[in-house]
């Protein structure tokens, strides 16, 4: 089945600066990638996806971009603010068969300090 | 409803005892799963409905573990003989169909003791 790696852990960024976190993914049937921010203690929420059919998405601060060469896909966060702070959870999933099926990365802990 | 719904949104249970959550998913959605959070983890899956029927239960852990749902709608999860590994957060999310994006409820927060 699908496996989704994503680095870094934990990631500490100084307000202002840029954030990347990166995901691979091992099935090359996959062709929809979501990233969710889950802030302490609430639900995760979808904040962009991507589709096999594009390299780039960006919406405001935020982009993601996708490699399926490398079957590998990023999150970029530009201009970062405390309430940035959270766990970000990247997913894959594939076409046909199991396409209902997300398959999560062990997401990332994304601290903004002031 | 507005968003998806769980309930309770804590549970501390006994070993041994029983457990059962529930979701309630947005009105209309048709397909529904349940994943589970431990700490430090990703997002597990565990199961996925399409209406009333569940195609894929392949996440379940032990046979401890089932699910059902009934109208099309609430779900419940069952955790027989509760384990402390059981710990964890419990995340319901539904989609309009199989493909969409999935909108997720706030979470049941589980301890066994």
């Amino acid at each position: 089945g699908e496996n989704v790696e994503q680095h870094p852990s934990t990631l500490s960024v100084q307000e202002g600066d840029s954030a990347v976190i990166k995901c691979t993914y091992s099935d090359s049937a996959s062709n929809y990638f979501p990233w969710y921010k889950q802030e302490l203690g609430k639900r995760p929420q979808l904040i962009i996806d991507i589709r096999s059919n594009v390299g780039e998405k960006k919406d405001q601060r935020i982009a993601v971009t996708l490699n399926k060469t490398a079957k590998h896909f990023s999150l970029h966060i530009t201009e970062t603010q405390p309430e940035d702070s959270a766990v970000y959870f990247c997913a894959a999933r594939r076409s046909g068969g199991s396409n209902y099926k997300l398959t999560f990365g062990k997401g990332t802990l994304l601290t903004v300090n002031p | 409803g507005a968003g998806v719904s769980q309930s309770p949104s804590n549970k501390v249970t006994e070993k041994g005892k029983d457990v059962e959550l529930r979701c309630d998913p947005i009105s209309g959605h048709t397909a529904l799963y349940w994943y589970r959070q431990s700490l430090g983890q990703g997002l597990e899956f565990l199961i996925y409905f399409q209406g009333n029927s569940a195609p894929d239960k392949s996440g379940l852990p032990s046979d401890r573990f089932s699910a059902e749902r009934t109208g099309g709608s609430v779900s419940t999860l069952t955790i027989q003989r509760t384990q402390q590994e059981d710990s964890a957060v419990y995340l319901c999310a539904s989609s309009e169909d199989r493909v969409s994006g999935y909108t997720f409820g706030s979470g049941t927060r589980l301890t066994v003791v």
